[in-house]
This record gives C-alpha cells, structure tokens and sequence, in this order.
C-alpha cells in the first residue's frame, strides 16, 4: 500500500541554521500539507500545496518558513534560520483530489526537529 | 477559529473491554467532517473513522464507532472488545467542509493504553 514517508526522522540542528524536511507523499496525491506538533501540545497545520503553490498557511506559517515541490515527487519544507521553539515533530500529509468531499489525508512518520 | 478540544490526556482499558475517548469541538460552520486518527509509536497517522456533520447516523467500522451529538458538539470514540494493536494515541479532527485544501484542527490527543 502506498505510503508518505519523510526523511530524516530525527534532525538536531543549532540555533539560527537552516534546515530542510524532506517528504515524498503518495505519487498522483495533488495536495500536500505540513503540520507540527510541539512536545505535549496539539497537531498544528502549518501550510497546504497545490497546483505549485501555497493554497493555505497558518499564522505560524511565518517568513522564516517556505514550502517547495522541487522535482515533482519530493515536497519539502525549509526552515531558514531555526529557533529554539521549531522544536517539534513535522508531519507531512497528502491527499488525493479524485476521492470526494471525504477525501483522506494520508500522514507520513514525522520528522523531529530538535534545535540547540 | 475551529478548536478541537480533548481532555483525556491518557486512558487505559482491559484488553476485550470497552472505552470511551472524548471530544468536543468549537465552530460557527453549519458543514464540517470529523475524524478520529490513531497513531502507534512510532508510526504514522492512519485515519480510524471519520462522520460527516450533516449525517444523524453515527458512523461504525467494525469495533469504533461515534458518538456523534453536533447540539453538543461532541465527537466521542467508543472502542469495543479492545485488543492490544489499539494501544496508540488518538486524536479527533475537524475539517470544514468549505474550500479545496481543508486542512485539518487537531485535538491534543489521548493516549490509550491496553492492559493484557
């Protein structure tokens, strides 16, 4: 069955370097999403992707944030000068347009992030 | 803004007994879907079951079933004859059902134990 995945699945990074999270979702999904989720605290949507650009991001969703799709199959999310409080597991998500109204969000494992 | 509330941070129950996750929800929409997600450690988010808000029925797949009181605004999980694969978080989620991504709100999540 075809799945999401993400790689890496623990980064640590330092303190104002860039990271890059990298998600391959399910080949002919036409939307894409990022999600966090921060020790102890709830799933938090970042952004959704379609038709190569941003469809919808949250108020955390700030500049430092960016979203691309570079090749057609990966579907990435930078970070470009981290801080202690991006700390978190990073879900990517996809979806498949074809499947109606109820149309399922499939989720990869998660990326941990953790910033010194 | 739509939140998802759920206030059992961790629940346990007998393996082949019956449990009850709770979930509340904040909207001003008329149409929205709602679904309950399990993630096992380690692994990835696999939607459980989900209800459209315009339905009565409560939706059933095979031991899950909903709760579903939209006067209330409560979406509860029941979980019957439990086995212990069920050991996993939960979480509850909204969707509106307006526009084309729909990204989803999540709950906190409630942590189910399964006692042999």
């Amino acid at each position: 069955e075809p799945e999401v995945t993400q790689t890496p699945s623990h980064q640590v990074t330092q303190m104002g370097q860039e990271v890059i999270l990298r998600c391959v979702p399910i080949s002919n999904h036409l939307y894409f999403y990022w999600y966090r989720q921060i020790l102890g605290q709830k799933v938090e949507f970042l952004v959704s992707f379609y038709n190569n650009e941003i469809s919808e991001k949250s108020e955390i969703f700030d500049d430092q944030f960016s979203v691309e799709r570079p090749d057609g199959s990966n579907f990435t999310l930078k970070i470009r000068s981290t801080k202690l409080e991006d700390s978190a597991m990073y879900f990517c998500a996809s979806k498949d347009w074809e499947q109606g109204p109820l149309n399922e969000q499939f989720f990869g494992p998660g990326t941990r992030l953790t910033v010194l | 803004a739509q939140t998802v509330t759920q206030s059992q941070p961790e629940m346990s129950v007998q393996e082949a007994e019956t449990v009850t996750l709770s979930c509340t929800y904040d909207t001003s929409e008329s149409d929205y879907y709602l679904f309950w997600y399990k993630q096992p450690p380690s692994r990835q988010m696999i939607l459980v079951i989900r209800q459209e808000a315009y339905k009565q029925q409560n939706a059933t797949e095979n031991r899950f079933s909903v709760n579903f009181q939209k006067a209330a605004k409560s979406f509860s999980l029941k979980i019957s004859d439990s086995q212990l694969g069920d050991a996993a978080m939960y979480f509850c989620a909204y969707r509106s059902a307006y526009g084309g991504a729909n990204n989803l709100f999540f709950g906190t999540g409630t942590r189910l134990t399964v006692i042999p």
